[in-house]
């Protein structure tokens, strides 16, 4: 099965940073990756697919990279709006597997 | 409005069973691949099981140990979760999600509902 690490699994950033999250598979998944931002007590939200395309209706701020088993998701400008976690996944067949999480705080 | 509602959590004691419902609607239900996602509480998200839009294949990762088992009924645009044999370690919210769209373009998880709680405890 492939597995999904993230890093950092935790981050403290001011308002205006650049932040960078980076997402790494044990074997290649081609551009099959998600990110999503989830708000306590909340469900999940979808931000990118295929590795690099925004959802409709999320910020331009964000956006994501990479290809096979490297992926980053970068805030360009972080938002007080966007602290909570966020979690890569992939979805190269199955068994689909998510990141551990990385919890983000907004200073 | 493209919705997914969990029914069918609640207090179960170790070594019983328990059958999640979720039901869909605003969308054409027949096209899309579903999953079931768990969030253990204060812990991450974990992929617990898979069918295809026409219920022929279901996937499931190795953790499930064969528990759980994941179905389908397209005229009642619904799916379900059986989880047998339940551990407190299965204590956490069961999420019913949208999945692969058939010929469409693979966006992950697109829609997700609003989760239901099961609590494993004696």
């Amino acid at each position: 099965d492939i597995q999904m690490t993230q890093s950092p699994s935790t981050l403290s950033a001011s308002v205006g940073d650049r932040v960078t999250i980076t997402c790494r598979a044990s074997q290649s998944v081609n551009s099959w990756l998600a990110w999503y931002q989830q708000k306590p007590g909340k469900a999940p939200k979808l931000l990118i697919y295929k590795a690099s395309t925004l959802e409709s209706g999320v910020p331009s701020r964000f956006s994501g990279s990479g290809s096979g088993a490297e992926f980053t998701l970068t805030i360009s400008s972080l938002q007080p709006t966007d602290g909570g976690s966020y979690y890569c996944q992939h979805y190269y067949g199955a068994p689909r597997a998510f990141g551990q999480g990385t919890k983000v705080e907004v200073k | 409005e493209v919705q997914l509602v969990e029914s069918g959590g609640g207090l179960v004691q170790p070594g019983g069973s328990l059958r999640l419902s979720c039901v869909a609607s605003g969308f054409i239900f027949n096209n899309y691949y579903m999953s079931w996602v768990r969030q253990t509480p204060g812990k991450g998200l974990e992929w617990v099981a898979k069918i295809t839009h026409d219920g022929t294949e279901e996937n499931y990762p190795d953790s499930a140990e064969g528990r759980f088992t994941i179905s389908r009924d397209n005229a009642k645009n619904s799916i379900y979760l059986q989880i047998d044999d339940l551990r407190v370690e299965d204590t956490a919210v069961y999420y019913c999600t949208r999945d692969w769209l058939v010929a469409g373009a693979g966006r992950g998880i697109d829609i997700w509902g609003q989760g239901t709680m099961v609590t494993v405890s004696s």
